[in-house]
Parts: C-alpha cells; sequence; structure tokens
C-alpha cells in the first residue's frame, strides 16, 4: 500500500535555528514527490516537485532533497514568518497514465519563535 | 501564475439543504481538478478526481449520490453537497493540474462547510 509519514509532528524553533523535516514514503513507482506549505485555514500552497534520487530544489530559506525512500525540506535559519504545516505528497502509479492523484502525509506543523 | 479559486470561502447551511461550492483556475486551463476534505488537524483526504467533459472518478467510500461534481469546462468545476448533514461539516479543498503536463497540483483557499 502506497503510504507516506512525516516526522516529526510538531517542531518548535527558535528563530535562525535551522532543521530538517523528514517525510518517508513507499509507493509502487515514484511519479513525483511534493512539498507544500499550509497555513490555517488555507489551502496549501505549492513549494517543490522533486522526480529523481539525488535531486535537490531550493527557494529562500527552503532546500528540498529526495532518496528513494525519503525526503527532507531543510530550513536554514528560520523566521517567525515561515511557521506554518508542511506538506508532503507523493504521486504513484508511474505506468498508469491516469494516474495523478496525490498521497499526503499529515504534515509537520513548524512554530518558529523570535 | 497558477492561481485557483473557490467561492465561497465559507458557508453554513440547515441539515438537508443543498450547498455548491466551485473552483476556477484563474490563469490557466485545467484538465485534471481534484476535491479534498481535510478535518481538523488532519491531512488532506482527496474525495473525487473530476476531467473536463468526464464523469468524475469517486475514492472509496465516498458517495456520487452525496457529493456531485460537474467538471464543464477547462476552468471550474463544482462540489455541491446535497443533503447536508452535520458530519458534512468540514474543510473542502480544491485542487486543479494543467494541461500542459506539468505534475503540480495548485490549490484553491478551501471552502469551510458549517452544517448546522
Amino acid at each position: 500500500e502506497d503510504q507516506v509519514t512525516q516526522s516529526p509532528e510538531a517542531l518548535r524553533l527558535q528563530e535562525g535555528e535551522s532543521s530538517s523535516l523528514n517525510c518517508s514514503y513507499t509507493v509502487s513507482g515514484l511519479r513525483g514527490l511534493f512539498w507544500y506549505r499550509q497555513d490555517p485555514g488555507k489551502g496549501p500552497e505549492f513549494l517543490f516537485t522533486l522526480y529523481s534520487a539525488g535531486e535537490e530544489k531550493e527557494k529562500e530559506r527552503l532546500k528540498a532533497t529526495l532518496t528513494k525512500k525519503e525526503s527532507f525540506l531543510h530550513i536554514t535559519a528560520p523566521k517567525p514568518e515561515d511557521s506554518a504545516t508542511y506538506l508532503c505528497a507523493v504521486q504513484a502509479n508511474l505506468f498508469d497514465q491516469a494516474g495523478t492523484a496525490l498521497i499526503f502525509g499529515k504534515g509537520t506543523t513548524l512554530s518558529v519563535s523570535s | 501564475g497558477a492561481v485557483v479559486s473557490q467561492h465561497p470561502s465559507w458557508v453554513i447551511c440547515k441539515s438537508g439543504t443543498s450547498v455548491k461550492i466551485e473552483c476556477r483556475s484563474l490563469d490557466f486551463q485545467a484538465t485534471t481538478m481534484f476535491w479534498y476534505r481535510q478535518f481538523p488537524k488532519q491531512s488532506l483526504m482527496l474525495m473525487a478526481t473530476s476531467n473536463e467533459g468526464s464523469k468524475a472518478t469517486y475514492e472509496q467510500g465516498v458517495e456520487k449520490d452525496k457529493f456531485l461534481i460537474n467538471h464543464a469546462s477547462l476552468t471550474l468545476s463544482t462540489l455541491t453537497v446535497t443533503s447536508a448533514h452535520p458530519e458534512d461539516s468540514s474543510f473542502y479543498i480544491c485542487s486543479a493540474k494543467s494541461r500542459t503536463g506539468r505534475t503540480e497540483q495548485y490549490f484553491g483557499p478551501g471552502t469551510r462547510l458549517t452544517v448546522t
């Protein structure tokens, strides 16, 4: 069964204290791994797509990496405005052209205090 | 770019009535739109996938007669919750996938439904 597990469930950081969020996945065939940011009461905001092991993407203080079993979202010198829930999702069924559904993890809620 | 809107952003209705939620892709054409449901402190659960001009595909356990989905054009999909009950109260979020072939899904801001 395709599955996505995120850890930790919650993370509290001081401003400037770098850390990483983990997303472990098991899928029959990975089509893509996605990171989203979700603020309370809002829809998810797209951050990154990763397609193959070894791939890395960066955006401001965020950097996403991918291996064959997991992805990390590294946050460097976070600021209070980085506080949000970060969702990881995978798109499976590599050989099924119609298979575009995303499987989401439960998310990591990040709180950054000044 | 890649903006998705939803309307309304929140709605309160009485038990037994029907509610329609609209999802629009504002600056791109979406071949596929998805409807998710999210409970407090839970992740997104896919309800159904809709392709323009064809019937929606519902996930296991989702009642297609209760949650009516129409994808009338490449920029508009609607979700109608029929005969709503308090247990249908939730945060409903749509997403859209561009027809350009990119794999990313772009999400709307969500609709908070409260059934009294």
